[in-house]
Formats: structure tokens, sequence, C-alpha cells
């Protein structure tokens, strides 16, 4: 069974401090990892992707096969940067393609 | 291009009744899925449509179904509403044959109140 666990439901930083959202996640085949966000009032949309490796706002996630995590990380968070983030990973099966989505942190930057 | 659309944008039901949602995917896509987003979860899949066929369905009863249209808009349809089913329903599209790695692109999502 595929499975995305995200520890924290909520998580609260100053603006410059460094910010991580965890991110473990559980599949049988070779994962696909993604970060969504959803800003207040907006529709949810894709931050970044593992095999882009990139850079996206300033986040980064790295995939860890061994730990098998993928945490967002930011290394100075701005106010703008208060969101909902999911965590979710590609499953396929018989062909199709869905989205296993964690439950969510909700990320504050405090002033 | 809007993206994708969903239509209501709120709706109110009672027990029993039965609802039907809609979702018009992104221009360029054929591939529609369909979420559900319970209060404080992140979503959950319910199916996937394309070439106007249920292709994989997630852990959803058989109240919940489904319809793609020729020009790949899609439906939900949900009978006998529960309370449990008050949520935020989500549409997603992608292009068949796009790499998997390849970006869901959602809606602003429909949300249904069962009272």
């Amino acid at each position: 069974a595929q499975r995305v666990t995200q520890p924290e439901k909520l998580l609260s930083v100053f603006k410059g401090a460094p910010v991580e959202l965890k991110c473990n996640y559980s599949y049988s085949g070779s994962p696909e990892l993604f970060w969504y966000v959803q800003y207040s009032r907006q529709r949810l949309q894709l931050l970044l992707r593992h095999i882009s490796r990139e850079s996206i706002k300033g986040f980064t996630a790295d995939l860890n096969k061994g730990e098998t995590s993928f945490h967002l990380k930011k290394p100075f968070a701005q106010e703008e940067d208060s969101a909902m983030y999911y965590c979710a990973l590609s499953a396929i099966i018989q062909g199709a393609q869905k989205l296993v989505f964690g439950q969510g942190t909700r990320l504050t930057i405090n002033p | 291009d809007a993206g994708v659309t969903q239509s209501p944008t709120h709706l109110i039901k009672t027990r029993g009744q039965q609802v039907t949602l809609r979702c018009s995917p992104k221009s360029g896509h054929d591939t529609v899925s369909w979420y559900q987003q319970a209060l404080g979860q992140g979503p959950q899949f319910i199916f996937q449509y394309y070439e106007e066929e249920e292709r994989q369905r997630g852990n959803f009863p058989d109240r919940f179904s489904g319809h793609q249209f020729p020009n790949y808009s899609s439906e939900l349809n949900v009978n006998a509403l529960l309370l449990g089913d008050s949520a935020l329903y989500l549409c997603a599209s992608r292009e068949l044959g796009a790499p998997t790695n390849n970006e869901q692109f959602f809606g602003p999502g429909t949300r249904l109140t069962v009272l």
C-alpha cells in the first residue's frame, strides 16, 4: 500500500529562520514525489517535484530512498511562504496514475 | 486558458439526496481525476477517467460514480448522501501519455455540505 506521512500538522517559524517540512512515504515501486502548496484562497498547485531537482521560491527537497523521506527545506523563510503544504506520491496502478497525499502541514511565518 | 474549472462552487444537500459535480479539464488535457478533501485532511483519490472510462478507483463505495464526456469534461455523482460526504471535491487533469512525474493541475474545488 502507498502512504505519505507528514508528522507536523502545524509549523510556525520566524521570518528569516530556516524551515523544514517533513515527509515520509511508503511505496513498493520507484517513487515519484511532489510538494503541492495551497496559499490562502487559492487552488492547490505544484511547488516542486523530486525529479526536477530544482529550487522553487527558495525551496528544495531531496529524495532520500534509504530513509524514505522527501523533506522540504528553505534556508530563510519569508512571510509569503505561509500556506498549506502537501507532500504527494505518484503511484501507478494498472496504468493509471493517482496521487497519494499526506494530511498536510500548515506553515505560518511570523514577522 | 482558465485552467481546470469546476461547478458549482458551493452546494448544500440533505442526507439521502443525490448530487452531481462538474469539471472541465485544462486545455490539452484528456485525463481527469477526482479527489475528496475532508476538513483538515489531504486530498483522497476517488477515481480517474480517460477515454470516457473509469481507469482506477480509490477506496470509495459505489455510491460514488462518474462519467467522462467526449470533450474530456467529467462529472462526479454521489448517491444517498451521508453527513460524512461533506467535503471539498477537487478535480485534477493531466495529459495522458505525459511522463508520470508530470504535474496534475487542480481546480478550485466544489464545497459540498450535507445536512
